[in-house]
């Protein structure tokens, strides 16, 4: 089954950019969504098709796609930004949605 | 504005069975293909199952196929998951969320929203 590879944490200074990326073989060829998690919270969507943001979602979020890594861009991170961040995507060979480990960031 | 609430979560013995359910409001509830995703405790998200807008079309993740099963009233704007022979690694929330239209092209679209999610515990 597709498996979808992130690093367990990403540390950050308040102000610079953080990368999250998520790997998978040939990952250039599928549409990434990507979901912000908060401690005690259900998960929200912060990229979906790879870089595209729903309303309400902050500028300094961004992705992109290509290869075999899908990457999360927070620009100007912030405190408020802490939290843990899951890739996902539909794998149609086998009919199952796939979600990354995740990966917890933490803005210091 | 739409909205998503699970609830039947609770405590069950090793083998036992519970139902979920998960409230829609706010959009036409018909008209959306729906899934359950699980987060045990202090690990990452699990996807669990999928089901289209009329409920014709149902998907499982390969761990819990043949032990629960997706349905949906759409008279009465509810999802269902109904767990079977449930184990100690069923322990999780168990969230339910929208997908962004109804048919087998939505699934490659994300999810959104998410409701709380509903605590299942699975001990003796």
């Amino acid at each position: 089954s597709f498996v979808l590879t992130q690093p367990p944490s990403v540390s950050v200074a308040p102000g610079l950019t953080a990368r999250i990326p998520c790997g998978g073989t040939n990952l250039g060829s599928y549409s990434v969504h990507w979901y912000q998690q908060k401690s005690g919270q259900a998960p929200i969507l912060v990229v979906y098709d790879d870089n595209d943001r729903p309303s309400g979602i902050p500028e300094r979020f961004s992705g992109s796609n290509s290869g075999n890594t899908a990457t999360l861009t927070i620009n100007k991170a912030e405190a408020g930004d802490e939290a843990d961040y899951y890739c996902q995507v539909w794998d149609s060979f086998s009919d199952h949605v796939v979600f990354g480990g995740g990966t917890k960031l933490t803005v210091l | 504005e739409v909205q998503l609430l699970e609830s039947g979560g609770g405590l069950v013995q090793p083998g036992g069975s519970l139902r979920l359910s998960c409230a829609g409001s706010g959009f036409t509830f018909t008209n959306y293909a729906l899934t359950w995703v699980r987060q045990a405790p202090g690990k990452g998200l699990e996807w669990v199952s999928a089901i289209s807008g009329s409920g014709d079309s149902t998907y499982y993740a390969d761990s819990v196929k043949g032990r629960f099963t997706i349905s949906r009233d759409n008279s009465n704007s509810t999802l269902f998951l109904q767990m079977n022979s449930l184990r100690a690694e069923d322990t999780a929330v168990y969230y339910c969320a929208k997908f962004p239209c109804d048919n087998t092209a939505c699934l490659g679209l994300p999810f959104d929203p998410w409701g709380q999610g509903t605590l299942v515990t699975v001990s003796s």
